[in-house]
């Protein structure tokens, strides 16, 4: 079975600090990596779709980098707001890789707040 | 262009009862995928609908099913809750079935909030 760890699972920062989160998952037939923002009392909104080791993708302050080799992905976030609380999921495909029957297999979250 | 709209957002009911909730999916999309979320865990699949056939299912027993439309409106339905259904359900559609979510990833609904006492 598939499993998606993300660390830490909360992080408190002030405005303006930079920060960074951890997504690993299983290295082997690797298919995609996503990352969604869920702000309390809406829904996950998708970050970033990643599929090719070494891809960075960034969307405003907010960045991710991809490494399949190795299985992890790192989510960084550049001068952080107070809006940019929210928890931070990332999923990755799985259970049978590279076949139409895959679902995205999402880890727990990493829960970030941000003061003024 | 209208979200996915899940609906009730709320529901209480009691052990023993069953529930249907309901997902319309983004206009277009023919791809819905449902999700269970408790507290302290990640998000659970539940199972993944196309063109009104089930493609795919999660470790769940089958007091859960589902079903889809043929306007892509799909439903959720769980007999006999147990306490431990209490939960967040969310339902995702994508375009292009599962390859779309691959590619493009999910555009999420508010979820249903289920209350089981």
């Amino acid at each position: 079975i598939l499993n998606v760890e993300q660390s830490p699972q909360s992080l408190h920062v002030q405005e303006g600090d930079s920060t960074n989160f951890t997504c690993s998952f299983p290295s082997s037939n690797f298919y995609a990596l996503h990352w969604y923002r869920w702000e309390t009392a809406k829904s996950p909104e998708a970050l970033f779709v990643m599929t090719l080791n070494g891809d960075e993708k960034k969307k405003g302050r907010i960045s991710a980098t991809l490494n399949t080799k190795e299985g992890y992905s790192y989510l960084y976030i550049k001068g952080s707001q107070p809006e940019d609380s929210a928890t931070y999921l990332c999923a990755s495909w799985g259970p049978n890789y590279g076949g139409s029957q895959g679902n995205l297999i999402f880890g727990k979250g990493t829960k970030l707040s941000v003061k003024p | 262009k209208a979200g996915v709209t899940q609906t009730p957002r709320y529901l209480i009911k009691t052990r023993g009862q069953q529930v249907t909730l309901s997902c319309s999916p983004i206009s277009g999309h023919r791809s819905v995928s449902w999700y269970q979320q408790t507290p302290g865990q990640g998000l659970q699949f539940l199972f993944e609908y196309f063109s009104e056939t089930q493609r795919n299912k999660g470790n769940f027993p089958g007091r859960f099913s589902g079903r889809q439309f043929s306007n892509s409106r799909s439903e959720m339905n769980v007999s006999t809750l147990e306490l431990g259904d209490s939960a967040l359900y969310l339902c995702a559609s994508s375009p292009k079935g599962t390859q779309g979510a691959l590619v493009y990833g999910y555009t999420f609904g508010s979820g249903t909030r289920l209350t089981v006492v």
